[in-house]
C-alpha cells in the first residue's frame, strides 16, 4: 500500500487569496488523482497529474481556478486560485493501488479548507 | 444523470445484525466496482471490489453484483460498532474512463 502525505490537513483562508496543498507518496506513481469532498456529497475528481505533462481537467474544473504541478513521481501540489466561500471543502491527493485494478485507489488524509 | 446512486441513509442497526448497503448505477458498460469505508474525519479505503455477477465475501463484508439489474451491494454481517462508518459506492469503466463514487450511505451500528 501506498503511503500519501498531504498538507495542509486544514487551514482557514480569505476570499481572494490562494492555496496550494501538496502530496507526497512514498513511491513512484505514474498517476495522480485530486478530489473534491463537499459536505454531504461524493468525491468530484477535479483533475489527473502525470508526470512530465499537462493536468487532464474534468468538466467544471479548469487550470485557472485549480493549478496543478507533478514535478516528479512522487510528488504533486494543488492550488486553489482566487478562493470563495464556495470552494470550502475537503480536498484528496489519491494514487492508484499498483495492483493493476483501475479505481483501486489509495487517499491522502486530505485538506480541509474553510474560505472566509 | 447521476452515474451511482446510493441508498439515502442514515442507516441504523443493531450490534450483531446484518446491515444492507446499495448501490444502482446507469452506465452498463461499467465494469469494476468498489466499495469504500470513510470514517468521520478520515480518507476513504477501500474495503472492496467485484468485477463478476454474484458474490464475494471476506470476512463479515459480502459484496453482490447484479450488472443485468445494474445494482451492486454490500453486506456486513455481525455489525460492530466500529463498522459506523459512511460507505460509498463506485465503479469505473472504459466508457466512463473515471472513477465515480455516489454520496455514500452513512451508516451507524448501535451497542
Amino acid at each position: 500500500s501506498a503511503v500519501i502525505s498531504q498538507k495542509p490537513s486544514r487551514d482557514i483562508c480569505q476570499r481572494g487569496t490562494s492555496l496550494t496543498i501538496q502530496c507526497q507518496v512514498d513511491s513512484q506513481v505514474t498517476m495522480m488523482f485530486w478530489y473534491r469532498q463537499q459536505p454531504g456529497q461524493s468525491l468530484t475528481l477535479i483533475a489527473t497529474a502525470n508526470q512530465g505533462s499537462e493536468a487532464t481537467y474534468e468538466s467544471g474544473f479548469v487550470i485557472d481556478k485549480f493549478p496543478i504541478s507533478r514535478p516528479n513521481l512522487t510528488f504533486s501540489t494543488l492550488t486553489v486560485s482566487n478562493m470563495s466561500p464556495e470552494d470550502s471543502s475537503i480536498y484528496l491527493c489519491s494514487v492508484e493501488s499498483g495492483q493493476g485494478r483501475t479505481g483501486e485507489l489509495f487517499f491522502g488524509e486530505g485538506s480541509r479548507l474553510t474560505v472566509l | 444523470q447521476k452515474e451511482v446512486e446510493q441508498n439515502s441513509g442514515p442507516l441504523s442497526v443493531p450490534e450483531g445484525a446484518i446491515a444492507s448497503l446499495n448501490c444502482t448505477y446507469s452506465d452498463r458498460g461499467s465494469q469494476s466496482f468498489f466499495w469504500y469505508r470513510q470514517y468521520s474525519g478520515k480518507s476513504p479505503e477501500l474495503i472492496m471490489f467485484i468485477y463478476s455477477n454474484g458474490d464475494k465475501e471476506d470476512g463479515r463484508f459480502t459484496a453482490q453484483l447484479n450488472k443485468a439489474s445494474q445494482y451492486v451491494s454490500l453486506l456486513i454481517r455481525d455489525s460492530q460498532p466500529s463498522d459506523s462508518a459512511t460507505y460509498l459506492c463506485a465503479l469505473w469503466g472504459s466508457t466512463l474512463g473515471r472513477l465515480y463514487f455516489g454520496r455514500g450511505t452513512q451508516l451507524t451500528v448501535w451497542p
